[in-house]
């Protein structure tokens, strides 16, 4: 089965710090792979994603991540957080072979970054 | 660019009714996938329309459905209301085509009591 993981259900940084958000998918053949971020009472929004390429992607808001096909991960990264970038992120995959607009997600990882 | 919208913004319907929920993708966008946000099963895709087609489904029993206009907008009807409906129903649009992300919108909170 298609699934995407994210491991942990909470992150905690002081603002300043990096911050990773974790996230690893198990589907067949090679994915699209995207990062969302919700904030309260809202839809999702775009982050990043990543086709093909230069396994380092950048996005909005300063955000990064790496793709790592040999440990099928896609984690999130910040060089400095922000209190701001406080939120609920979401990684989600679709897939190359249907060209669907189907995005399978993880659970989600609520990051709580303080003063 | 105006964004993706969806109406309305929350409802309150009593089990066994039925419910529509519209949403309208960013102009020039011919995908429209609806998804239910729930805090025990996340986010699940419901389904896909393209160009008026169901182009595909997630695993949600029949009592959900959709369609798409010529405009592309988008219904989704839930008949026969069940108190687990209740959810954040965001639709998402997309040119549908390539290598593409999808913008959401600010969701449907329907409450079924």
């Amino acid at each position: 089965a298609q699934s995407v993981a994210q491991p942990e259900d909470q992150v905690n940084v002081a603002e300043g710090n990096p911050l990773t958000v974790k996230c690893t998918y198990s589907v067949s053949g090679n994915p699209y792979l995207f990062w969302y971020v919700q904030y309260p009472n809202r839809g999702l929004q775009f982050l990043l994603k990543y086709i093909t390429g230069d396994n380092l992607v950048k996005g909005s808001y300063g955000f990064e991540a790496e793709f790592n096909k040999s440990q099928t991960s896609f984690h999130l990264k910040k060089p400095s957080a922000l209190v701001s970038d406080s939120a609920l992120y979401f990684c989600a995959v679709s897939f190359r072979s249907s060209n669907t607009g189907k995005l399978i997600f993880g659970q989600g990882t609520t990051l709580q970054v303080k003063p | 660019k105006a964004g993706v919208t969806q109406t309305p913004r929350y409802l309150i319907k009593t089990r066994g009714q039925q419910v529509t929920l519209s949403c309208s993708p960013i102009s020039g966008h011919r995908s429209v996938s609806w998804y239910q946000q729930t805090p025990g099963q996340g986010l699940q895709f419901l389904f896909e329309y393209f160009s008026e087609t169901q182009r595909n489904k997630g695993n949600f029993p029949g009592r959900f459905s959709g369609r798409q206009f010529s405009n592309s907008r988008s219904e989704m009807n839930v008949s026969t209301l069940e108190l687990g409906d209740s959810a954040l129903y965001l639709c998402a649009s997309s040119t549908g085509t390539g290598e593409y992300e999808q913008y959401f919108g600010p969701g449907t909170r329907l409450t079924v009591t």
